[in-house]
């Protein structure tokens, strides 16, 4: 079975333009979340889906960051405008149904904002 | 609040030695608790976890943790460690809603030959 598939694998922008990353979930899981990590916060939960609805989303830094899950095999989480701060690896993760059950994730996307 | 500590932000342990990863965790209740191995430019990948029962669990790759309520831990170790090893190693707990795992901040292995 293919795991989580995620894309771009490294996306360099300049600071200002839009950056949409993409994750495709694990055929069958429920539940899917978005990542950020960076050398000084670490592993930082974004936000988190369940059967396609955002159930948490606290960890999204503001409004510039927004997540959508229009089927079960596909999610976006998107910057706009973005900036340099927000240069991290993005990972996506999935689980059959909920956080406390074991997550798999995807490769990452690389993320370097000029 | 939960939260997990990785006290050691890197070690380095020679190639056939014994290896042991701290972790604490602060939670109320019966905790779920994971470890995970991140290899450069990779995904993380689960070695192992907890849910309830015996308190000693086994993983892959010849990882074993054993969980300590009294003393809010959940280290890893392996007994003979390989250059494959080398990696690094993240603890988690998933929170009290169940819908998301806290990380610690990770503890990079180096293996020296």
């Amino acid at each position: 079975d293919a795991g989580v598939i995620q894309s771009p694998r490294h996306e360099v922008t300049e600071m200002g333009q839009e950056v949409t990353l993409r994750c495709k979930p694990i055929s069958g899981h429920n539940s899917l979340f978005w990542y950020r990590q960076t050398m000084m916060r670490g592993l930082e939960l974004l936000i988190y889906f369940n059967n396609n609805v955002p159930i948490d989303d606290s960890g999204m830094p503001e409004d510039r960051f927004s997540a959508k899950m229009p089927n079960a095999s596909f999610s976006t989480l998107k910057i706009q405008p973005s900036e340099p701060r927000d240069s991290a690896v993005y990972f996506c993760a999935s689980t059959k149904s909920g956080g406390q059950d074991t997550q798999y994730f995807g490769p990452g996307t690389r993320l370097t904002v000029l | 609040a939960q939260s997990v500590t990785q006290p050691d932000i890197h070690i380095t342990v020679s190639e056939g030695a014994s290896l042991e990863l701290r972790c604490n965790y602060s939670y109320g209740a019966t905790p779920y608790l994971f470890w995970y191995v991140q290899s450069p430019g990779q995904g993380l990948q689960l070695l192992l976890k907890y849910f309830s029962g015996d308190t000693l669990v086994q993983g892959i790759k010849g990882f074993e943790a054993e969980f300590k309520r009294s003393q809010s831990s959940f280290n890893l170790r392996k007994p003979s460690v390989h250059w494959s090893d080398a990696a690094e190693y993240f603890c988690a707990v998933a929170n009290q809603a169940g819908t998301a795992l806290i990380f610690g901040k990770g503890t990079t292995l180096s293996v020296s030959s």
